[in-house]
């Protein structure tokens, strides 16, 4: 069985500044991780995933996670953050490349400062 | 490319009241799912389908109702809508594919339903 945590339901920061949201996961077999977004009123778009290529993972928009499994963590970080990028953010964990379904974390909602 | 797409966008019901989500997906995906998204607890896994014809319970699966009769749609089917199931409701598909670097969900825009 697989899970993941969120660290933090809300997540606020200055535009320009570092974007850190945390993803902690638990899982039996070798996971593979998603990030995803969603914009207000608007479906879930997949930012980046992990499938065992490489430990740090480059998505759109400038995000991207390590994959650290001695921590059990995927977190997602963006140097620095823009307006258009506040969203709800969700990880989420996969326990194999067939697996039918994804195990999402409870999210994130980051909101940029001006 | 239509993607996903869900109909209607919002809907309002009576308790008890019936009523159908449309799901259709024009990418020839085999899996498709739906999923709840309520305040604080993330998606959950409502029912699955992993091929026309096929179709499996997720976590939340009591009140609900699937079927599979094409590739492209899965209609999700509230039979006596209480106010629990007030929520957005998300419906995804994917490749049917054991490749990870294409086990990629896409999901519609979601559809808005409350039961009063």
């Amino acid at each position: 069985a697989q899970s993941v945590t969120q660290l933090g339901s809300h997540v606020s920061v200055s535009e320009g500044a570092l974007v850190l949201l945390r993803c902690n996961y638990s899982s039996s077999v070798p996971p593979y991780l998603f990030w995803y977004v969603q914009y207000p009123n608007q479906g879930l778009q997949l930012l980046l995933k992990y499938t065992s290529a490489a430990t740090l993972v480059k998505g759109i928009n400038g995000f991207e996670a390590e994959f650290k499994k001695s921590e059990t963590s995927f977190h997602l970080t963006k140097p620095s953050a823009h307006m258009s990028d506040a969203a709800e953010y969700f990880c989420a964990v996969s326990g194999s490349a067939s697996a039918r379904q994804l195990t999402f974390g409870s999210g994130t909602q980051l909101t940029v400062l001006p | 490319n239509a993607g996903v797409t869900q109909t209607p966008k919002f809907q309002v019901l009576k308790t008890g009241q019936s009523m159908t989500l449309q799901c259709a997906q024009d990418m020839n995906h085999e899996y498709m799912s739906w999923y709840r998204q309520d305040p604080g607890m993330g998606l959950r896994l409502i029912h699955y389908s992993v091929g026309a014809g096929i179709t499996d319970q997720g976590e939340v699966p009591n009140g609900y109702n699937v079927s599979r009769s094409t590739t492209e749609d899965f209609p999700l089917r509230l039979l006596s809508a209480a106010p629990s199931q007030t929520s957005v409701y998300f419906c995804a598909s994917r490749a049917g594919t054991g490749d990870a670097a294409k086990n990629i969900q896409y999901f519609g825009a979601g559809t808005r339903l409350s039961v009063l």
